[in-house]
């Protein structure tokens, strides 16, 4: 079964600093998609960002961008020039390809802290 | 941007009784799933569902929970007789196609009395 970690279950960062949120994964399979999610305090659940596996390029999304490692299963979210409205829990999330299975796997969340 | 809709936001329900979770997926997609998390938790999936009917399913979502998409619209879930474990936030979402991210809903916080 495909699990997601992130190890770190708190982040701080000074705003329009940078910060760098880890997540790991475990998978045999060689197509899946991964995911960054924000949940702010209002619980909604907002892409971030996303990456598809065969893409070796990074995904960037204004400033946050990815550092997707495919060999060491490792997708770490970089967030640059934080802001207040960054804080939120974030979850690293997986997605097999659409012929294993198309439900998504979650990580267990970094609360992510920007202090002004 | 279209999205998808839960109702209710919050729901208060008795121990033991049956409960029905409300989504209306976005329009035009063709794949929803329920999640959820409970306080303080991890997102976990419960169940996926296409062409009417479930495609796959978590060890979560046993005998009590049922899906159903009664009218080409809504797409619910039920729990036929709710536990204390139950109370969690529960996120519908939906897809067009397996390109693209999971759309999802604002939520319903379920709380088991």
């Amino acid at each position: 079964a495909q699990t997601v970690t992130q190890s770190q279950p708190e982040m701080s960062v000074q705003e329009a600093e940078t910060v760098t949120l880890s997540c790991t994964y475990d998978t045999s399979e060689s197509d899946y998609y991964l995911f960054w999610y924000k949940q702010p305090p209002s619980r909604q659940m907002i892409l971030v960002i996303r990456q598809e596996a065969y893409k070796q390029q990074n995904a960037t999304e204004n400033r946050f961008s990815v550092n997707f490692q495919k060999a060491a299963k490792s997708f770490s979210l970089k967030i640059s020039d934080s802001q207040l409205g960054d804080a939120a829990m974030y979850f690293c999330a997986y997605r097999g390809s659409w012929y294993n299975n198309n439900d998504m796997r979650f990580g267990a969340g970094t609360r992510l802290t920007v202090k002004p | 941007e279209p999205e998808v809709t839960q109702t209710p936001s919050h729901q208060v329900t008795q121990m033991g009784q049956e409960v029905i979770l409300r989504c209306v997926p976005i329009s035009n997609h063709l794949y929803f799933y329920w999640y959820r998390q409970i306080l303080g938790q991890k997102v976990e999936f419960l169940v996926s569902f296409y062409n009417n009917e479930i495609s796959e399913k978590s060890e979560i979502f046993d005998d009590q929970f049922s899906v159903e998409r009664p009218d080409g619209s809504n797409f619910t879930l039920k729990i036929r007789s709710t536990k204390l474990e139950d109370s969690a936030m529960y996120f519908c979402a939906s897809i067009q196609d397996s390109n693209q991210p999971q759309h999802f809903g604002d939520g319903t916080r379920l709380s088991i009395l």
